[in-house]
């Protein structure tokens, strides 16, 4: 079945130092989405790419879909306290099929 | 507008109960979703109807069931508890069967002693 696999599994960064969570997937994907979960809280949708080699930036975040749709990252620059949360990429086989989560990464920012 | 809402919020049952979590989605919303959330780990698919059909099942056990009302809410069943059932319980939902965005409830988290 269908896998969505992301690294790292934990990142703790120094307040300012940039971060990046990479996404993989076993099967090509019709789109991908990435949501942030705080702690203690339910998982936000920040995203969806869909085009293959699709760039978005939302501020200080860069997500990028790979060439070939299976694999996606994000990217954080100068990280804040206010980006604590585990970030999660979420995929679709199809436009019909399930939405699967990644295993997510959690990001620990050091003030 | 009233986010996709969930109760109970908490409860805690023991082995060998049922229990039934509940979901409602945002108005105008077909699809929901179902995920389960072990303590500090990600989220496994369970369930996913839109328009009262059940569209996928995730790799549960045939205890875990569920289902959407004409109105779009539903239900997850869980019969027959283990203690490795303790998790919180997402729903979510999505304006219909290829949107994208999933709008998450705050979630009900089940202690299973």
């Amino acid at each position: 079945g269908q896998q969505v696999m992301q690294i790292p599994q934990y990142q703790h960064v120094q307040e300012g130092e940039d971060f990046t969570t990479y996404c993989n997937s076993s099967t090509t994907l019709s789109n991908i989405q990435w949501y942030k979960q705080r702690p203690g809280g339910h998982p936000v949708f920040l995203i969806q790419l869909v085009k293959s080699g699709e760039v978005k930036k939302q501020k200080r975040l860069t997500f990028q879909f790979g060439e070939a749709k299976k694999n996606s990252s994000l990217h954080i620059t100068a990280t804040q306290t206010t980006d604590v949360g585990t970030y999660f990429c979420a995929g679709r086989r199809d436009s019909s099929y399930k939405l699967i989560f990644g295993s997510g990464t959690r990001l620990l920012v050091r003030p | 507008e009233a986010g996709v809402t969930q109760s109970p919020t908490h409860l805690i049952k023991t082995r060998g109960q049922q229990v039934t979590l509940r979901c409602s989605p945002i108005s105008g919303h077909t699809s929901v979703y179902w995920y389960q959330q072990a303590l500090g780990l990600g989220l496994q698919f369970l369930l996913w109807y839109d328009e009262g059909e059940e569209r996928n099942r995730g790799n549960f056990p045939p205890r875990f069931s569920g289902r959407q009302f004409p109105n779009y809410s539903s239900e997850l069943n869980v019969n027959a508890l283990e203690l490795e059932d303790s998790a919180l319980y997402l729903c979510a939902s999505s304006v219909g069967l290829r949107t994208g965005e999933l709008f998450f409830g705050e979630g009900s988290r089940l202690t299973v002693l």
